[in-house]
């Protein structure tokens, strides 16, 4: 299994530009996630979905949108970049459990400038 | 409003010692304590975890310390090495399968030899 994985891994973009970060797991997940990861902030929740067709917001969503048309892919789009999304950005997916294992397994990350 | 408080920000041990990080969080209903382990460059993983049940959970050198009437907990490191330089978040999240993971702001650890 490849887990979690993200594209690009680094990307630079100019003020007002849109793109799309990927994520997709291969590990049949019900549930997949976007945090962002600022210094001092810790890791903050961007939007999530608990399966395919349905997504919600996190603490933080303003600026950017997701869909989920299949299990395995999670796409983050920014619509109009700004230097406040400069980020480093990361996808996880869990699986659903009543049981102790609420793990959430993170990809390696996409880091992102905006000039 | 920050529901998870981590501290200290950043911490120096030398080889062999104890590393210890603490968290307090707000919301009672919490039921659920992980924390994650994040190398430069790498996504975080989970570490260890644990629910209000139990007072304390032992994984190798790692262990969770949890006092629920505080509403705190905290992670300990024995035999602290090199190889656990790294940050350390903490997280807290309720009973629930939509309810999500709260982060702490993360904890950065240099050990030193």
């Amino acid at each position: 299994n490849a887990g979690v994985t993200q594209t690009p891994k680094f990307q630079v973009l100019k003020t007002g530009q849109s793109m799309t970060l990927q994520c997709a797991q291969d590990m049949n997940h019900e549930y997949m996630s976007w945090y962002r990861q600022d210094p001092g902030m810790g890791l903050r929740l961007i939007h999530y979905s608990v399966g395919a067709g349905i997504t919600d917001q996190g603490e933080v969503p303003n600026g950017y949108n997701v869909s989920r048309s299949t299990t395995e892919d999670f796409p983050l789009r920014l619509l109009s970049a700004a230097p406040s999304q400069t980020s480093v950005y990361f996808c996880a997916s869990s699986t659903r459990t009543s049981g102790i294992s609420d793990t959430q397994y993170f990809g390696p990350g996409t880091r992102l400038t905006v000039l | 409003q920050q529901q998870v408080k981590q501290s200290p920000q950043s911490l120096i041990v030398q080889k062999g010692g104890i590393s210890i990080i603490n968290c307090a969080y707000e919301n009672t209903a919490f039921d659920y304590f992980p924390w994650y382990q994040q190398f430069p460059g790498k996504g975080p993983a989970l570490l260890i975890a644990i629910r209000p049940d139990v007072s304390e959970k032992k994984e190798g050198r790692f262990t969770i310390s949890f006092n629920k009437s505080a509403k705190q907990f905290s992670l300990h490191i024995m035999d602290s090495q090199p190889g656990d330089s790294a940050t350390y978040f903490c997280a807290a999240k309720r009973g629930g399968h939509t309810d999500k993971l709260i982060f702490g702001t993360g904890t950065r650890l240099q050990v030193f030899p």
